[in-house]
């Protein structure tokens, strides 16, 4: 079964509006989660990484005020696009990760659809 | 230094047949290398994953070949099914940075 939880699987909100997609691990205590976007036909851009109870760290061109991330426990991370317009439309798929000491490969969460009208 | 290459883009098999995706690697910090496979509007859910002091991992029809000296690596599909049509993913791990580098993707479509 599913060991990550993304919410909501779909939004479709006017321009200006801002937009909050959780992740949550289910199982296991995920000392990093990632954050991606990903377009049509297109691999995995990776927006930011967040580790529990510290500030989140941006790929280059992504900016920050736009894409707020809080990771404030070990089992969900949030990621808010404030004002969003039309060209935030994407695809946003987040990850969790139990940390390299123990083992395991990233889980996905099955990624939120973001329509802004 | 941080790229994986990922080949062909696209890919079209027969039912029963194989189907092979390469991926190529520059940085020998990566010490771990997951395939993951996508469906349309899904995340992408991890298939096999292998680490480089192992050449080959076998898991059902899924096998990854690993050439560490040459770096790459590649999954191997036997007996291609209409149901593994999806986009494949490789990706190279640098577990003690926290960094995942993936693939460009692969469309797999197997014909019935």
């Amino acid at each position: 079964g599913a060991v990550v939880s993304q919410h909501p699987s779909r939004v479709i909100c006017k321009s200006g509006t801002s937009v909050k997609i959780e992740c949550r691990s289910l199982d296991f205590q995920a000392t990093t989660m990632f954050w991606y976007r990903q377009f049509p036909k297109k691999s995995l851009m990776l927006m930011a990484t967040s580790n529990e109870g510290s500030k989140a760290t941006y790929e280059q061109g992504v900016e920050k005020d736009k894409f707020l991330i809080n990771h404030a426990s070990l089992t969900l991370s949030t990621l808010t696009v404030t004002s969003a317009h039309p060209e935030d439309s994407s695809f946003y798929i987040c990850s969790a990760w139990a940390g390299g000491l123990s083992n395991q490969p990233q889980h996905f969460g099955d990624g939120t659809r973001l329509s802004i009208l | 230094q941080q790229q994986v290459k990922q080949s062909p883009q696209s890919l079209i098999v027969q039912k029963g047949g194989i189907s092979i995706i390469n991926c190529a690697y520059e940085n020998t910090a990566f010490d771990y290398f997951p395939w993951y496979q996508q469906f349309p509007g899904k995340g992408p859910a991890l298939l096999i994953a292998i680490r480089p002091d192992v050449s080959e991992k076998k898991e059902g029809r899924f096998t990854i070949s690993f050439n560490k000296s040459a770096k790459q690596f590649s999954l191997h599909i036997m007996d291609s099914q209409p149901g593994d049509s999806a986009t494949y993913f490789c990706a190279a791990v640098n577990t003690g940075g926290f960094k995942t580098i993936f693939g460009a993707g692969t469309r797999l479509f197997v014909k019935a």
